[in-house]
């Protein structure tokens, strides 16, 4: 029952910029958007998150569909420590919910 | 330098032991949490505490038991161990229940 859409895994080269989609059409109006990403034998690692506008840190740019139905994650100048398993969640920010649902995430492997 | 502390980092227990898995934050947070990862799953939520008072609980055994001594403490008790229990259990915590988390590297749990 995943309320989130992501493509299994992506490929990219260092330097470039990487655009991660995410699909959330059943997106409540009180749920944020998070992405966070992992690499193996780590925890997961926070990157960003948003509500409706875009946002923006050192890590990366999060653009958010007018209609909220979708997002994508895009990750300027990509380096091999970008590699991981990126997660798009959607999180009540509101009374108990707190939980993060973790679903299989889009595994971005980033080339030399 | 690691802001949330997971003891030990690997851990061997023999069936139908009890073992405890020790968690110290020094985030100055409020609210804390424990996730599971089996092998090739997703992150699975177990618990929310939130200024030590359980908050959420998403796990159907009660072998599982987390302990609040501190504010900055939550351990997590597993009786009975099986080797089901084999995991690796993630500690994590937020300023509130509605912000950012922030994760452990976690504990690994081999349970022969």
């Amino acid at each position: 029952d995943a309320k989130t859409t992501q493509p299994d895994s992506m490929e990219s080269t260092e330097g470039e910029t990487v655009h991660l989609p995410c699909s959330h059409a059943t997106i409540s109006g009180n749920e944020y958007i998070y992405w966070y990403r992992q690499v193996p034998l780590q925890g997961p690692e926070y990157v960003t998150h948003g509500l409706q506008q875009n946002t923006t840190n050192s890590m990366a740019f999060l653009a958010i569909a007018s209609d909220r139905k979708s997002s994508t994650l895009i990750l300027p100048h990509v380096s091999l420590r970008d590699a991981a398993v990126y997660h798009c969640i959607l999180r009540v920010q509101q009374g108990t919910g707190s939980k993060l649902s973790f679903g299989k995430g889009a595994k971005l492997t980033v080339s030399p | 330098d690691p802001k949330i502390i997971q003891k030990p980092k690997y851990l061997v227990a023999v069936t139908g032991s009890e073992k405890i898995l020790i968690c110290e934050q020094y985030l100055g947070h409020n609210a804390m949490y424990w996730y599971r990862q089996s092998a090739k799953k997703p992150l699975e939520f177990m618990f929310s505490y939130s200024y030590q008072k359980l908050m959420d609980n998403q796990t159907a055994s009660s072998r599982f038991q987390p302990q609040s001594s501190k504010k900055n403490h939550l351990d997590l008790q597993i009786t009975a161990l099986k080797p089901d229990d084999s995991a690796t259990y993630f500690c994590a915590s937020s300023r509130d229940r509605n912000t950012e988390v922030f994760f452990g590297k976690g504990t690994r749990l081999t349970v022969v």
